[in-house]
Formats: C-alpha cells, structure tokens, sequence
C-alpha cells in the first residue's frame, strides 16, 4: 500500500471545522483513501473512505484532490469528542487485501 | 453485544508465561483481524483471517505468536514464553468480509508483561 504523510499534530477551536490533510502522492489507481480516528483508550472508528469522488457521511466529508495526490478529511463542526487521533490510510480495493497499514496519525485536540 | 468484544481488558503476566487473548467479533462478520499497539504508535497489523482459515500470518512478529479461528466466529492469540517486548495494547477487528467494507474495532486488550 502506498505510504501517507500527515501532520503530527493540529489543534482546533470547538464549533468549527476541522480541515484535516493527507499526502499520499505514490497512490495507485486501485487504491482507496481511508480515515480512522482512535479516541484514548478505544478502538481505532471507521470515518469514511473514498475513491476519487469527493464523499460525505453523518461523521464527515473526505475531499480528494484531482490527481489523488492528497485528500482532507472535513469535520464540519468539531466537538471536544472529536479529540483524538486521526488516520489516513490508502488501501488497495479489492477481497484480496484487507490489512490496514496505519502509520503515526494526526493527533486533533478540540479546545473549547 | 452489537460490537467487537475482546476479553480480558487488562491482563498482566510473567516473563516467561503463556497467555491467551480472545476476541469475539461481530455476528456474521467472515472476516477477522488482529493487531497489535505500543505506546505512541499506531496499531500493526498481526493476521487476518477469513472464515476459518489465516488468510494472511505475515504480521506475527515469530513462532511465539499463534492465533486460531477454529469455527469461524471467536478467535484466540495465544503467546507462548512473553517477553517485556510483547507488552502492548491487542487490537480485534471484524468486517462483513465483502469488498470494501469498514472494520469494526473491539477496545483491545492491555497486556503487560512483568
């Protein structure tokens, strides 16, 4: 699977949105974008995932630019529960291979 | 229960001894996962199996490493002679085993090896 890059860490102010970016300029054209988010102590929580189609859900919006170089994820009024740390992960679609290859994520604090 | 359920939440062992970590994933869900989380790192893939069978063993880190699925549904890690090293958060996942589908994570178990 092709390698992402995020940034570290960003913070962001309760109530507004929360633009979150992805590098994943090696990405072939059988491959998805995924975005997990691990609060503390919990699982990893699917988000949402797409193609090349921007796509949006209850959660969020996934953004992803022309030539798939990079995405945003969108959370479109951030709360304080949406602290946690955020993965963007590329995938090759398909049965044949389910792994997800997680890497250091973004760690998003929401501050009141 | 309606997610993942991995038992027990917390376990702490000797250096040396032989622990079974379980995992019930989600009813129907074909598709199986274990990983595995250190501090401050984001979750490694450990296996992934589908049905009954270990579609994919390359992430177990050597032979101590074990895990079955022997009816399709519970799974079991199990650790033979743990080392401090292997002290980390297990990480279950099920998924409907259908193309492009989310994985469901349980809360992990905590193990830590004294």
């Amino acid at each position: 699977d092709a390698k992402t890059t995020q940034p570290t860490s960003m913070d962001c102010a309760e109530g507004r949105a929360a633009n979150l970016p992805c590098n994943h300029s090696t990405i072939s054209g059988n491959e998805y974008v995924y975005w997990y988010r691990q609060i503390h102590s919990q699982g990893p929580q699917y988000i949402i995932h797409g193609l090349k189609n921007n796509e949006t859900n209850e959660m969020a919006s996934l953004i992803i630019t022309e030539d798939r170089k990079s995405s945003t994820l969108i959370l479109p009024h951030a709360t304080l529960r949406d602290t946690a740390v955020y993965y963007c992960i590329v995938r090759v679609a398909g049965n044949s291979d389910y792994k997800l290859s997680f890497g250091a994520g973004t760690t998003v604090t929401v501050r009141a | 229960g309606a997610g993942v359920s991995q038992t027990p939440s917390n376990k702490v062992t000797e250096k040396g001894k032989y622990v079974e970590l379980r995992c019930d994933p989600i009813s129907g869900h074909t598709a199986l996962y274990w990983y595995r989380q250190s501090l401050g790192q984001g979750p490694e893939f450990l296996i992934y199996f589908q049905g009954t069978g270990a579609a994919d063993d390359s992430g177990l880190p050597n032979d101590r490493f074990f895990a079955v699925r022997p009816e399709g549904s519970v799974s079991t890690l199990k650790i033979q002679r743990t080392e401090r090293g292997d002290s980390a958060v297990y990480l279950c996942a099920s998924s409907p085993g259908t193309e492009n589908t989310e994985a469901f994570f349980g809360q992990g178990t905590r193990l830590t090896v004294v």
